[in-house]
């Protein structure tokens, strides 16, 4: 099944406890990016990868790391998370950017 | 300003209603999407346009380049209908369509 998977769905953390959230396809999907999703903001966008070793900044990259070293996975870094990053996080693929996209089911993080 | 505004934020129907979601954008764009959030946090995306109409069942999606507006119309409308429907778009500048902007949603609520 074509599908974005994100792990975990659920994290607690403490402020300052480096953590990773793992994304990824089986798609063959050239894009790849990363979305916060807060109350009232909506979404936005905080990085993405046109291809592999090719990675631009979005509206909200402060504080967030990724790298994409090969296609499938797309790796969402926060080495010193903070309360401001608790959010719902999603990562999404496509064939190309701009095609149409596929979102994983998301990753609520909290941080304390 | 929001880049992408859409109307309106919430929209209650009874089941059977044609319904209309309007989204606006004030950047140059070199594509359009419709995406759909299930109440369970889910994202899908259900269209992508950079010109014309394109239906899918019952959903209808238009976009008019020159007025910078798409539409999204649902016929029959049914309770499985509800959910929020949130309009993004990629930036057309530098070569790059890989920033995406999205507009805040509207929460579709069909009643039976």
């Amino acid at each position: 099944e074509a599908q974005v998977t994100q792990n975990p769905r659920y994290l607690i953390t403490v402020t300052g406890k480096k953590l990773t959230v793992t994304c990824s396809q089986n798609m063959n999907h050239e894009y790849m990016s990363w979305y916060r999703q807060d109350p009232g903001l909506g979404l936005r966008q905080i990085y993405y990868s046109m291809n592999v070793e090719v990675t631009d900044k979005g509206d909200v990259p402060e504080g967030y790391k990724v790298s994409r070293k090969e296609k499938r996975n797309f790796p969402l870094i926060l080495e010193s998370p903070s309360p401001n990053q608790t959010s719902l996080y999603f990562c999404a693929s496509s064939f190309r950017g701009g095609a149409g996209y596929t979102f994983g089911s998301g990753t609520r993080l909290t941080v304390v | 300003k929001n880049e992408v505004e859409q109307s309106p934020q919430n929209l209650t129907a009874q089941e059977g209603e044609f319904i209309t979601i309007n989204c606006s954008y004030s950047v140059g764009i070199s594509a359009l999407h419709w995406l759909q959030q299930h109440p369970g946090g889910g994202i899908v995306s259900l269209f992508m346009l950079s010109s014309g109409k394109k239906k899918h069942g019952r959903l209808i999606a238009t976009i008019n380049i020159q007025e910078k507006h798409s539409s999204l119309h649902i016929t029959a409308s049914h309770p499985r209908d509800s959910a929020v429907y949130i309009c993004a778009v990629n930036l057309n500048y530098g070569g790059s369509q890989g920033n995406l902007i999205f507009g805040k949603g509207t929460k579709l609520s069909v009643k039976p």
